[in-house]
């Protein structure tokens, strides 16, 4: 499978735990998106980068959340001292150069905050 | 700062019906337009965009910038169609979603 991967699927953790998502996304595409995405809306933009640049955060990202991409290829969101209010899909996409908007989205997070 | 505003939630047509799926947007520029859709147990993936005036999988969408509207139009349902449908404006290099709306097509 040559699309965007994420791992884990799912995660359940307790309130005021810290968690990691990982993304891996289409080898020859420089940009990668975080979104967060809550039952019956659309996702929500977190962040994104240029190869290994974080170019942008949203508000919603806030100082609990941290975003890397090291090498310019995975990325990983790490969530600290989660709330409930945290439990939501965590969507990865990247996109090719030049085309910003076609975005080749994973499969998402699952994250459950008990 | 830009808005997606998709006002149903849920569409339920018979097959052979004509769909509309409607999409409004607010922003200051020019925008560029796209519908994603998310099949059941599938990903999320691009639709159509309004710069390629195509029509993919029988659906058409058509940018009225004086109504700032985007929706999307097929004259005659198919089973296949039911999904998850997401309409995103891009600006600023990302996506900004709709709510979503649930399309469903009865036999």
């Amino acid at each position: 499978d040559t699309g965007v991967s994420q791992d884990p699927r799912h995660k359940i953790t307790k309130r005021g735990q810290n968690v990691t998502f990982r993304c891996d996304p289409i080898s020859e595409h420089n940009r990668l998106y975080w979104y967060r995405q809550t039952l019956g809306q659309g996702p929500e933009f977190l962040t994104y980068f240029q190869n290994e640049a974080q170019l942008e955060k949203s508000r919603l990202l806030s100082d609990r959340f941290s975003a890397e991409r090291p090498k310019g290829s995975f990325s990983t969101l790490e969530i600290q001292r989660t709330e409930q209010g945290d439990s939501a899909m965590y969507l990865c996409a990247s996109s090719p150069t030049g085309d910003f908007y076609e975005q080749y989205f994973g499969p998402g997070t699952r994250l459950t905050v008990t | 700062a830009q808005r997606v505003t998709q006002p149903e939630k849920l569409l339920s047509v018979f097959k052979g019906a004509p769909v509309e799926l409607k999409c409004n947007y607010s922003y200051s520029g020019s925008p560029e337009l796209f519908w994603y859709v998310q099949y059941s147990r599938q990903r999320l993936q691009l639709l159509l965009r309004h710069i390629s005036r195509e029509s993919i999988k029988g659906f058409t969408a058509d940018l009225n910038k004086g109504e700032t509207s985007f929706h999307l139009k097929k004259p005659f349902a198919q089973e296949e169609d039911s999904a998850m449908y997401y309409c995103a404006l891009g600006a600023g290099n990302m996506l900004t979603f709709g709510g979503g709306t649930r399309l469903m097509v009865k036999p």
